[in-house]
């Protein structure tokens, strides 16, 4: 079964750090470029950043650009977000999504897979 | 960016009756990459329709998608008790990929 699941949430001050993580099961992780979409409270969805299967290439929306930092690590079939300076503006849920078809470049595909989801809450 | 605006925001029907939802882009969408996710409340999106009218892995024939260039719809034929949700176009045919901001079905 294909699996997605995200690990890391939780709270965390403002200017604060925290690093969610994302085990892939049941396909070949390599293969396929990884996003993280989140949804802020009963808002709707926004993209916050890509990688490609290699892990060589990283795309960011301009709202967490020069703050957070995805990465991957295909041995352990596992992607990470490490997000820093983190804002009251950054609290959502956090998906991992797989793209639909293998090789496509990221923000060229839709997403198949999605795990369930962490929380980050950033408050004092 | 493209923004995509769907409309009706919430939609109230009955079991059995037809829904039909509309995804507007403020620019034309690239290669009509477009998709359509539903969300149940405390779950995770579902992908059920790619390339404005693929549908997805063992998605029911109920739901269909059309469109194209700035204009797209999703269908769902005949209501299921279990299609009661939120519905959510987005666009990955421009950098950076975007999504609308919802439709709700709700029963009537």
């Amino acid at each position: 079964e294909v699996q997605l699941l995200e690990s890391g949430g939780g709270l965390v001050q403002p200017g604060g750090s925290l690093r969610l993580s994302c085990a892939a099961s049941g396909f070949t992780f390599s293969s396929y470029a990884m996003s993280w979409v989140r949804q802020a409270p009963g808002k709707g969805l926004e993209w916050v950043s890509a990688v490609v299967g290699g892990g060589d290439s990283t795309y960011y929306a301009d709202s967490v650009k020069g703050r957070f930092s995805i990465s991957r690590d295909n041995s352990k079939n596992t992607l990470y977000l490490q997000m820093n300076s983190l804002r009251a503006e950054d609290t959502a849920v956090y998906y991992c999504a797989k793209d639909n078809y293998a090789g496509m470049a990221p923000g060229r595909d839709a997403f198949d897979i999605w795990g369930q989801g962490t929380m980050v809450t950033v408050s004092s | 960016e493209i923004v995509l605006t769907q409309s009706p925001a919430t939609l109230s029907l009955s079991p059995g009756e037809r829904a039909t939802l509309s995804c507007g882009a403020s620019q034309s969408v690239s290669g009509n990459y477009l998709a359509w996710y539903q969300q149940k409340p405390g779950q995770a999106p579902r992908l059920l329709i790619y390339g404005a009218s693929g549908r997805a892995t063992d998605i029911p024939d109920r739901f269909s998608g059309s469109g194209s260039g700035t204009d797209f719809t999703l269908t769902i034929s005949r209501l299921e008790p279990e299609d009661f949700a939120v519905y959510y176009c987005q666009q990955y045919g421009s950098s950076p990929q975007t999504f609308g901001q919802g439709t709700k079905v709700d029963i009537k």
